[in-house]
């Protein structure tokens, strides 16, 4: 079965620049999860949806950071304009419902560097 | 805010050997998952523990849940090079913050052939 499946894996771009990562979670799965992942800060949840609908969005840095789910099968997490802190490897992860235990399942990543 | 203290932050050591790493937490969690993330990958779940003083094995590694579901441990017997890796320990909120999981920081353990 495909796994959650992210795109880019890498990204190199200029700081004031749009970027753009894409992210299908495994289907049936109606939970999806943004992360950021740096050495300083780990593991970062940015943003949770819930059968498409945005639940938690506490984690996101600031206005810049945007998060859409259209469908169930499509995720995109927009950054405009980019800041070199906002280098870092992004993760999608989809679960089969949100919580109670059930694990995430972890896309291979977008490695952002902002230059 | 929920903090998990990942213990030691680097490990390095000979293939045969045995390890523990720890994960510490003033919180309490309703259950604790254990994944591993290899280079340019995402995080694998290993396990999850959910009843404080619950051991679950999986081949060599054994995992331990507190009895008071603040901390947890993760002991590789005989480790092996395909042991190499990032461990993570992530802690689950309770009721309706359930799906939220506390990462720690990981603890990245080399074992030498």
């Amino acid at each position: 079965d495909a796994g959650v499946i992210q795109s880019p894996r890498h990204e190199v771009t200029e700081m004031g620049q749009e970027v753009t990562l894409r992210c299908k979670p495994i289907s049936g799965h109606n939970s999806l999860f943004w992360y950021r992942q740096t050495m300083m800060r780990g593991l970062e949840l940015l943003i949770y949806f819930n059968n498409n609908v945005p639940i938690d969005d506490s984690g996101m840095p600031e206005d810049r950071f945007s998060a859409k789910m259209p469908n169930a099968s499509f995720s995109t997490l927009k950054i405009q304009p980019s800041e070199p802190r906002d280098s870092a490897v992004y993760f999608c992860a989809s679960s089969l419902f949100g919580g109670y235990n059930q694990p995430q399942h972890f896309g291979d990543g977008t490695r952002l560097s902002i230059l | 805010t929920q903090l998990l203290e990942q213990s030691p932050q680097f490990l390095s050591i000979q293939e045969g050997e045995n390890l523990t790493v720890y994960c510490n937490s003033s919180s309490v969690f309703s259950s604790l998952q254990w994944y591993r993330q290899e280079p340019g990958e995402g995080p694998v779940l290993l396990v999850t523990v959910v009843t404080g003083g619950e051991v679950k094995k999986l081949k060599r590694l054994t995992f331990q849940f507190g009895d008071a579901r603040k901390d947890s441990s993760l002991h590789i017997t005989a480790a092996q090079p395909g042991d190499t890796g990032l461990y993570l320990c992530a802690g689950a909120g309770s009721g309706a913050g359930s799906y939220q999981l506390t990462f720690g920081k990981g603890t990245k353990l080399s074992v030498i052939p």
